[in-house]
């Protein structure tokens, strides 16, 4: 069953903190993996992705960790900021048949305070 | 251009109504989606086009049928929808439905059913 797991659901930083979100998959014939930020009222944006023959992207202050072998992948926010308020959800890209999919995580709700 | 622009971004409609939602998109992509997304929670999958050809249809219910006229559009039809189809339907393109290319999501069209 293609599915992927996301936590937490919820997550309070510090300005100028690290928000981190944790991402795991079960289907080994995902082979793309996106981050995607949403504000309220839009459409997701793709912030960041990684494909897993890498270990590590980082793009600014957004850093994707992947670790194949567990089956697990990870966002880190550096010096977080109120303009990061969002909700994150990382997805998993597989083919199947003549086309691909897209599955999303459950999201994660970030509020970065003052 | 670098966006997928949907209209209306609003819709209210009654159950006996049809309606449609628009979707363009000048990125030359040649794939494209529909989503529909449910308040706090991620975005679901409808359906997929591939080169103007449905290539993914995920068990929905014959009142939501898609269209995609030419590569740039894709349009969703509405009929007798049920106040449970209240929903945000966001739209999706990217370069090829089978390779790893991220996803552009437009804003979405926020339909109330009433």
């Amino acid at each position: 069953q293609q599915q992927v797991k996301q936590s937490p659901q919820s997550l309070i930083v510090q300005k100028g903190g690290i928000s981190i979100i944790n991402c795991a998959y079960e289907n080994t014939a995902f082979d793309y993996f996106p981050w995607y930020q949403q504000f309220p009222g839009k459409g997701p944006a793709l912030l960041i992705a990684i494909r897993p023959d890498v270990s590590e992207k980082k793009e600014g202050r957004f850093t994707i960790s992947f670790n194949k072998s567990a089956k697990q992948f990870s966002l880190h926010i550096m010096d977080s900021q109120p303009g990061d308020s969002a909700t994150y959800f990382c997805a998993a890209r597989g083919n199947t048949g003549t086309a691909s999919k897209l599955t999303f995580g459950t999201g994660t709700r970030l509020q970065v305070t003052l | 251009d670098t966006e997928v622009t949907q209209t209306p971004k609003h819709l209210v409609m009654g159950m006996t109504n049809k309606k449609s939602l628009k979707c363009e998109q000048h990125m030359g992509h040649r794939a494209m989606y529909w989503y529909k997304q449910k308040a706090k929670k991620p975005p679901e999958l409808m359906f997929v086009y591939s080169y103007e050809k449905l290539s993914i249809n995920e068990s929905v219910p014959s009142r939501f049928s898609p269209e995609c006229p030419n590569s740039s559009l894709l349009n969703l039809h509405l009929h007798a929808l049920q106040p449970e189809d209240s929903a945000l339907y966001l739209c999706a393109s990217s370069q090829g439905s089978r390779a790893n290319y991220g996803y552009t999501f437009g804003s979405g069209t926020r339909l109330t059913v009433v």
